[in-house]
């Protein structure tokens, strides 16, 4: 089994910032790599895939890097609708895993 | 605009067989281009997949849940259904149902989950 660590688990920023989530795993993964957010109450939402891929309709400030082992998502300025949690998803091995979330929170 | 709707009991008994259907519109359960999924999140923990099945009626299930779990498609009724038998209180969560692309936009597998449904809390109590 492939391990995700996602780190920070909590993050604290303000609007405007510019924040980066890491997400990295116990073995390559190649590209096989998707980010979600969730709101508190409603299901999670594909934002990147394929590492750095956006999915159609996200906001441009929303980007996605890396490979093999070491990924990154980074909301290049914070809006305060970014304000959530953050999920990162493998999808090179099975099952399908994802790391166990990044808060987001108002600094 | 697919949507995905999950539908079914919200309190299950121990020991008992759980079981959601979701329904899918704006779009054809039969399209071939897509897997369809479970999802489970426990309250203020993280997700898990539980399993998947294709329109064929192949499906692929979590090793961790493989024994209890039942996925099945209703094709006429563009919808397909989870049963996860021998519940306990640890298989208390919110059950997502997800759509997963067979291949992403460059042609490679895909498999992540690009629609979700809005999600059905069911709590294991007796």
């Amino acid at each position: 089994a492939i391990w995700m660590t996602q780190s920070p688990s909590l993050l604290s920023a303000s609007t405007g910032d510019r924040v980066t989530i890491s997400c990295r795993m116990s073995q390559g993964i190649s590209s096989y790599l998707a980010w979600y957010q969730q709101k508190p109450g409603k299901a999670p939402e594909l934002l990147i895939y394929a590492a750095s891929t956006l999915q159609s309709g996200v906001p441009s400030r929303f980007s996605g890097s890396g490979s093999g082992t070491d990924f990154t998502l980074t909301i290049s300025c914070l809006q305060s609708e970014d304000f959530a949690t953050y999920y990162c998803q493998q999808y090179y091995s099975f099952p399908p895993t994802f790391g166990q979330g990044t808060k987001v929170e108002i600094k | 605009q697919v949507q995905l709707q999950e539908s079914g009991p919200g309190l299950v008994k121990p020991s008992q067989t759980l079981s959601l259907t979701c329904t899918v519109s704006g779009g054809s359960i039969s399209s071939g281009s897509y897997y369809w999924s479970w999802i489970r999140q426990p309250a203020g923990k993280g997700l898990e997949w539980i399993g998947r099945i294709y329109t064929s009626g192949s499906t692929n299930y979590n090793p961790s849940l493989k024994s209890r779990v039942t996925i099945s498609v209703d094709t006429s009724k563009n919808q397909f259904s989870l049963k996860l038998s021998s519940v306990t209180a640890a298989d208390t969560a919110v059950y997502y149902c997800a759509r997963e692309p067979y291949y992403d936009s460059s042609g490679r597998p895909g498999y992540y989950f690009d629609y979700w449904g809005q999600g059905t809390l069911v709590t294991v109590s007796s």
